[in-house]
């Protein structure tokens, strides 16, 4: 049981250019989060997806795209990425009824040159 | 609206010592609130959660916190700590919809032996 997995877990950018993070949870879960981390302000809401088929936004979404391929996977997509998206990103599931129980990944972490 | 304040951003204690990391909350409605830890590099790992049941709260670790709806506080609080407890814990108050959540910035804990 993997719980949440994410590639890569690094990845170094030029500004411009796009890449898709992957996130894959084995625990049968409705609801998956991406949040961004950044130094000194926690973690902010990208996107979340409540359950297959639904994608919704979060506290910061500008500059980026989401995808609830399936029930266990949920990317997020920057197709133009910019210096200030230079950040810690985690991905999260949880389960309906069970608020605020969520599972993180171990992170990937983004730099744009 | 809703949101969280961490009153210190770094908290040092002396192992075999008391641990208290404090939590100011603000919310148009009645929450759900957690406290997650976060080890160096890793990801998040849920350490306790109020739900409306029991104000005082354990978790995992030997952790406890206490709501308090008067002084709208959940201040985490562990009677003596240990090296192990060295890392970031971020306080976390739920959305009204229970799919988005707000995290505090972060309380660094170091353990000194």
């Amino acid at each position: 049981n993997a719980g949440v997995t994410q590639t890569p877990k690094f990845q170094v950018l030029k500004t411009g250019q796009s890449m898709t993070l992957q996130c894959a949870q084995d625990m049968n879960h409705n609801s998956m989060y991406w949040y961004r981390q950044d130094p000194g302000m926690g973690l902010r809401l990208i996107y979340y997806s409540a359950s297959e088929g639904t994608t919704d936004k979060g506290e910061v979404p500008n500059g980026y795209n989401v995808s609830r391929l399936n029930k266990r996977e949920f990317s997020l997509r920057l197709e133009s990425a910019a210096p200030s998206q230079t950040s810690v990103y985690f991905c999260a599931s949880s389960e309906w009824g069970v608020v605020g129980e969520q599972y993180f990944g171990p992170g990937t972490r983004l730099t744009v040159t | 609206a809703q949101s969280v304040t961490q009153l210190d951003s770094h908290v040092s204690v002396s192992e075999g010592t008391p641990v208290l990391l404090r939590c100011n909350y603000s919310s148009s409605y009645s929450p759900s609130l957690f406290w997650y830890v976060q080890h160096p590099n890793k990801g998040l790992q849920l350490l306790l959660k109020y739900t409306s049941a029991a104000t005082l709260v354990k978790g995992i670790n030997g952790f406890e916190a206490e709501f308090k709806k008067s002084e709208t506080s959940f201040h985490l609080t562990k009677p003596s700590a240990h090296m192990s407890d060295a890392a970031e814990y971020f306080c976390v108050v739920s959305g009204i919809t229970g799919n988005q959540f707000y995290f505090g910035t972060g309380t660094s804990l170091t353990v000194i032996p």
